[in-house]
């Protein structure tokens, strides 16, 4: 089956750094997205990677390695508006896209 | 502003008693999908069209069913909505399936009393 995992909660510190990972077993692959979703809101993109490496936009970087099937979003200079859940989604080979359930990140001053 | 909405925002409806949630774009993206998200779960895609053609996800429920006259509207009818019917039903859109980005609605959740 499919599958996509990460971290159900995490705690960071205001002003810190935070990485959040998401490992994957998917039928095929055809780019990797992040998105946040703040508490009863519609998610909004982040991020999309579909080579091995690390793409930085910002406050936030993600970084993609297909053969170990992994990725991990940073952020850096954390403010507390950045207190929501982080999702990883895996777009398989039907362009299909596989939704991790998030990962609830709390910012704690 | 180009954008993604859903309404109403927040739903009440009876145990049984049909329902039927909205979605409009002003994107002119081809592409409109329909997700079910229930508390701290992924979004599970429920349906989507690429225009006029419809894609029916295999296990979503024939309670489920899906609308789209024209380019900038979609619907989503729940029949029947049960208990397990309560949820967040987002609305997506895309230039294409292959598009690297899918642009939410805000999402309208559902109670079922």
């Amino acid at each position: 089956g499919q599958n996509i995992d990460q971290p159900t909660e995490m705690t960071a510190t205001e002003g810190a750094i935070v990485q959040i990972n998401c490992t994957y077993q998917t039928s095929g692959f055809n780019g990797l997205f992040w998105y946040q979703q703040h508490a009863g809101e519609a998610p909004t993109f982040l991020s999309y990677n579909v080579l091995d490496g690390l793409e930085e936009k910002g406050r936030f970087s993600s970084f993609l390695s297909r053969s170990k099937g992994y990725s991990y979003l940073l952020l850096k200079e954390l403010q507390m508006k950045d207190s929501a859940s982080y999702l990883c989604a895996v777009r398989d080979s039907n362009y299909q896209l596989i939704w991790g359930a998030g990962t609830k990140l709390i910012i704690k001053p | 502003d180009a954008m993604v909405i859903q309404n109403p925002r927040y739903q009440v409806t009876q145990f049984g008693k049909p329902v039927t949630l909205s979605c409009s774009q002003t994107l002119n993206h081809n592409v409109m999908y329909w997700y079910q998200q229930k508390s701290s779960q992924a979004p599970k895609l429920l349906f989507h069209y690429y225009d006029k053609d419809f894609n029916n996800e295999a296990d979503t429920p024939d309670n489920f069913q899906s609308r789209r006259p024209n380019t900038s509207f979609c619907f989503l009818d729940i029949r029947s909505p049960g208990l397990g019917d309560a949820a967040m039903y987002l609305c997506a859109t895309s230039t294409r399936t292959d598009d690297y980005e899918q642009y939410f609605g805000p999402g309208t959740r559902l109670t079922v009393t």
